[in-house]
């Protein structure tokens, strides 16, 4: 139980373009979903809480009009990366939460590596 | 700003030899503490959550946890060569699960055949 899917898994891009990532709970309902970034030799950090029927809330230093965030049902949260550029090139993981449960844990998704060049 | 902190290593140990992985955090008021094991390219696993003093068993991992030195442990039993991996020290804070984790920047373990 408590599977989190992403899709693309990998996307390539052109400087300029805008990419769309999704972040699905596959056999559970998540209230709230997070999306994490790790760049090469770093750890994960978090960039944005999504809360489902809500505005998204993010880290200091992360644009929210560059990086929207929707998250319009239980099982299914978006991001997406307007006018992206090759500093955004990033390993992008979602992870969800059990609605429901007082722990925290988190199920993370399998990750989408995104490359703009 | 919250911080946590891990050696980066990278720790190399033994084939069947016990691993020992610590982590530090600076936010006293932090609430639950995971370790995740992340393999390159990979996302990470989830391996043991602790949320009160004292020991968590499960298997050949036994997390510790010490609020009050701030401090929290992994110990790996029986290590095994696919255990080499990175390991992540990931700390929540109060909101009951609304808020996200703060990560380490890992610990590389290696466990030699």
């Amino acid at each position: 139980g408590a599977v989190v899917s992403q899709h693309p898994s990998w996307v390539i891009c052109k400087s300029g373009t805008s990419v769309k990532i999704e972040c699905r709970s596959l056999d559970f309902q998540a209230t709230t979903m997070f999306w994490y970034r790790q760049f090469p030799k770093q750890s994960l950090m978090l960039m944005a809480t999504s809360n489902e029927g809500s505005k998204a809330t993010y880290e200091q230093g992360v644009e929210k009009d560059k990086f929207l965030i929707n998250h319009a049902s239980l099982t299914l949260s978006t991001l997406t990366v307007t006018s992206a550029h090759p500093e955004d090139s990033s390993f992008y993981i979602c992870s969800a939460r059990l609605a429901g449960g007082y722990t925290d844990t988190q199920y993370f998704g399998p990750g989408t590596r995104l490359t703009v060049l | 700003q919250k911080e946590v902190e891990q050696n980066s290593g990278p720790l190399s140990v033994p084939e069947g030899a016990i691993a020992s992985l610590n982590c530090t955090y600076s936010d006293r008021v932090s609430q639950s503490f995971f370790w995740y094991r992340q393999y390159s390219g990979k996302s990470p696993e989830l391996i043991m959550s602790i949320y009160s003093n004292g020991d968590k068993e499960d298997g050949r991992f036994t997390a510790q946890l010490n609020k009050a030195s701030q401090y929290v442990s992994l110990l790996i039993r029986d290590s095994q060569p696919s255990d080499s991996a990175t390991y992540l020290c990931a700390v929540g804070g109060t909101g009951g699960g609304a808020d996200g984790l703060t990560f380490g920047k890992g610990t590389h373990l290696i466990i030699q055949p």
